[in-house]
């Protein structure tokens, strides 16, 4: 049973580019969360997802940050036009229905030049 | 006040020693409790959960929960180099959002 599969791993982008984030959940895990981590920092948390719908996105940036889980494929971490301060590891895990464990993901660490 | 507040270090502890690392919370409507282990450039691993007052064991670590002080510990026996890294401290906050510490670095000199 694959663990959590973020993808990239590492992904570099100039400032005003976009990124996207992949999050695959564990096999038969259907709630999806997004964390992020700045250097020296602890994780913060941005989503919550389920399939098709965004539970709670009370940690997100109002602006050029969004998300989605679709009824097939990955959950996506969207971020437009970026800039220099996104730059940080952004953290994806995933847990059952009713199950407060949550397992992390490897992480994409997103660089902003 | 933070949320979580854990003690940053680093902590260093001689090989074979028992680690003690601590963490107070703020919500005292907090129910679930969880140590995760973040070793450098990696993701976070869960290694205990803890949701009831009192001490939950599981191999060389212990889990410790005190509701009315709003403190909860992880104390690490028989301390090995491969145990250095990060401890971070997280509460459940609701039915799904989890509250993280800055974490404690832990050093295990051999």
């Amino acid at each position: 049973n694959a663990g959590v599969m973020q993808n990239p791993r590492h992904l570099v982008r100039r400032r005003g580019q976009e990124a996207r984030l992949r999050c695959s959940p564990m096999k038969g895990h259907s709630h999806v969360y997004w964390y992020r981590q700045l250097p020296e920092e602890g994780l913060k948390f941005m989503v919550y997802l389920q399939k098709e719908n965004i539970i709670d996105e009370s940690g997100m940036p109002k602006e050029r940050f969004s998300a989605e889980f679709p009824k097939e494929g990955p959950s996506i971490l969207r971020i437009q036009q970026v800039v220099r301060g996104d730059s940080a590891a952004y953290f994806c895990a995933s847990s059952p229905p009713s199950v407060t464990e949550a397992f992390f993901g490897q992480g994409t660490r997103l660089t902003v030049v | 006040q933070k949320e979580v507040e854990q003690n940053s270090g680093p902590l260093s502890v001689p090989e074979g020693a028992i680690a003690s690392l601590n963490c107070t919370y703020s919500d005292r409507g907090s129910q679930s409790f969880f140590w995760y282990r973040q070793y450098s450039g990696k993701s976070p691993e869960l290694i205990m959960f803890i949701y009831s007052n009192g001490d939950k064991e599981d191999g060389r670590f212990t889990a410790q929960l005190n509701k009315a002080s709003q403190y909860v510990s992880l104390l690490i026996r028989d301390s090995q180099p491969s145990d250095s890294a990060t401890y971070l401290c997280a509460v459940l906050s609701g039915t799904y959002k989890y509250i993280f510490g800055t974490g404690t670095r832990l050093k295990v000199l051999a």
